[in-house]
Formats: structure tokens, sequence, C-alpha cells
């Protein structure tokens, strides 16, 4: 089943503009990610923010994590045409057989108009 | 780093007959992972192995599908006999450590069951 939730699925936004995506998951995790999906390609990772952290910064990408309404959003600042793609959060859970695990979300398409 | 390398990058093939794809993780990587991506279900893990033994296969649809991993460089994930519900984008992703932190993954089979 799918843990994380992307919300928008899709975003069109104008170059230049910033592009917010957010993440809901269901149960206690150890950490989330965020992954970058170009079409026809395999998924990049993008950035990973630990339970214990509130927000993290990678060039122009900024992550959030609320464990409290177990949500994460990444703003992506200054959107580039290149920045066109699918994003993907996806979380380890905190215990369990399963601690290896990614789970994925569906992902929201990102559509940067030039 | 050459990356995650996956062949084929498309296989078409007709209902019945055997697939095989191939991976070779990134090496020093000792945890590998197969997965499955389609537009209804998402990104699904099928399988993971951590130091060429396979750890969870409870996401393998069936008995039709197999995959093994001989040694640290190459894996196989096997279908046979292949059905058109098969179709999917499939992916293997390496880490370096049996706790899902970043995966590299590989460029993808898209598999085409006719």
């Amino acid at each position: 089943s799918q843990q994380g939730e992307e919300d928008p699925q899709a975003l069109s936004i104008q170059e230049g503009e910033n592009a917010t995506m957010n993440c809901s998951y269901k149960t206690s995790i150890n950490n989330l990610q965020w992954y970058r999906q170009n079409s026809g390609r395999g998924l990049v990772h993008l950035i990973l923010i630990r339970s214990n952290e509130r927000e993290k910064h990678s060039g122009r990408l900024r992550v959030t994590l609320d464990t409290s309404k177990k949500s994460s959003s990444l703003l992506i600042t200054a959107s580039r045409a290149a920045d066109t793609a699918s994003y993907f959060c996806a979380t380890v859970p905190s215990t369990g057989a399963g601690s290896y695990q990614l789970t994925f979300g569906k992902g929201t398409k990102l559509s940067v108009i030039p | 780093d050459a990356g995650v390398i996956q062949s084929p990058r498309h296989e078409v093939t007709e209902m019945g007959q055997e697939v095989t794809l191939r991976c070779k993780p990134i090496s020093g990587h000792n945890s590998l992972f197969w997965y499955r991506q389609t537009m209804m279900r998402g990104l699904e893990l099928l399988i993971y192995f951590n130091n060429n033994v396979p750890i969870d296969d409870s996401g393998m649809p069936e008995d039709r599908f197999s995959a093994k991993m001989p040694n640290a460089s190459f894996s196989t994930l096997k279908i046979q006999p292949s059905e058109p519900r098969d179709s999917a984008v499939y992916f293997c992703a390496s880490t370096r450590t049996s706790v899902a932190y970043e995966q590299y993954f590989g460029p993808g089979t898209r598999l085409t069951v006719t």
C-alpha cells in the first residue's frame, strides 16, 4: 500500500515561480525522502529528512517535516524548465521488520513553463 | 561511478514467454531492490536483497515471478510465463547499507507483454 500521498497530483507554474508539493503519511517514520523522476528515467534522490529534524535545505530545495501532522513539504524556489518532472516522497518506518523499506507515494507531476 | 545498470531498456514479448531482466548494482553497495512502476499502482517493492540474500519477497506478485542474486554485482528478475498485466517499468535500485537511506535507481526496463 502507498504510505505517502502527494498533493497536488499535478502542478503547472511559470519559470521563476516557486513550487510547493506536500506529502502526508500514516505511520511513524525513521526518515522521509524526496525523489525526482524525469520522463522515461529512473528516480533520483533529492533530499532526506530524519524524524527529529524539522527543516532541511539543499540548493533551491527546502523540505519541512511535521511529525505531529505526519506531513512534509518540498519547496523548489526560482523554478526552471529543467525542474519539470514527477516528484515522489518516500518514507522509512521507524521500527519493525520493514525498517529498510522505502514506501513511495504516487507523485506530483510538476510542469515548469518557460 | 557507472551507476546502476539495467538491461534490456525495453522488452516486448508475447504472453506466455519467459522474460529475464538484469541488474548490476553500484560497486560496494550491499543492498538491492527490485521495484515495479505502473500508472495504477505507482511504485511497488517486489523484493529486497541484502548481501546477496533475499530478505523480503512479500511484494512478488505470484509464483510466476522469481529473482536471484548469485553475486554482489548481478541480479535477475524472471517472469515465467509472462502475462499482459505484467506490463510495467521495472526498476532496480541499490544502496550501501541495509537501512533504507538514499537509494540509487537504474534507468528501468520498460516491459510490454502483448
